[in-house]
């Protein structure tokens, strides 16, 4: 199906530490977002790129940053990670579909976990 | 797998008209459905949600019910406004299937003043 990657698929960190969620799509796609996702509820936007040197901030953007140095490429961090960032990062990118509409396409997530 | 249908559109509509764009699910369990929308040049936001069957979700005047019985969750408004030009999109979520987001493919909405 859709052809962009999440990696790692699982992680388990401590308190303090640096971490970078990868993010990669082979669509040629320009817009890409991250999302925040607790168990059974709705995502919460963290950051999403227009294109290459684009980055906005989502809703719940303040403790991370993203880059977009090549299309295909997006990735994730966070400076020092804390228990509050357990939970599911989800990437995804869009195309429009020939009736104007977006059609989003998501990674299989990263479920992170801060002891 | 669970997945989620809705109307495709675009959908354009004069200033205060009625709106109802359709989402049809299929699932194995029972999921949590939301609606998103995603204005021009923003990111999705949450729109509403509902967790159970029977459920209403509402915000904006946008309303939207859990039917269990004809597996849908369709979106409605009564009366739509040009701000509210936009993209929506039908999605549901489940425990059983590791809380994975499906969404529909969206539908266009464009309010004419």
């Amino acid at each position: 199906e859709a052809d962009i990657y999440q990696t790692p698929r699982y992680l388990v960190i401590g308190t303090g530490k640096k971490i970078t969620l990868e993010c990669s799509q082979t669509m040629g796609h320009d817009k890409m977002y991250w999302y925040q996702q607790d168990p059974g509820m709705e995502l919460h936007l963290i950051h999403y790129s227009y294109g290459v040197n684009s980055t906005e901030k989502g809703d719940l953007s303040s403790e991370s940053t993203v880059s977009r140095i090549r299309t295909e490429h997006f990735p994730l961090t966070l400076e020092s990670a804390r228990p509050s960032h357990t939970s599911q990062y989800l990437c995804a990118s869009s195309e429009y579909t020939d009736r104007g509409n977006e059609k989003l396409f998501f990674g299989s997530g990263t479920q992170l976990s801060v002891l | 797998g669970d997945s989620v249908t809705q109307m495709e559109g675009p959908v354009t509509l004069s200033e205060e008209a009625f709106l109802t764009i359709n989402c049809t699910y299929t699932a194995t369990g029972y999921p949590s459905l939301f609606w998103y929308v995603q204005y021009p040049g923003e990111g999705l936001q949450l729109l509403l949600k509902a967790t159970k069957a029977d459920d209403k979700g509402s915000n904006k005047g946008f309303e939207a019910t859990y039917r269990k019985e004809t597996t849908s969750f369709h979106l409605e408004k009564g009366s739509v406004q040009v701000s509210d030009s936009a993209v929506y999109f039908c999605a549901l979520s489940a425990s059983y299937n590791n809380n994975d987001m499906r969404f529909g493919a969206g539908t266009r909405l464009t309010v004419k003043p």
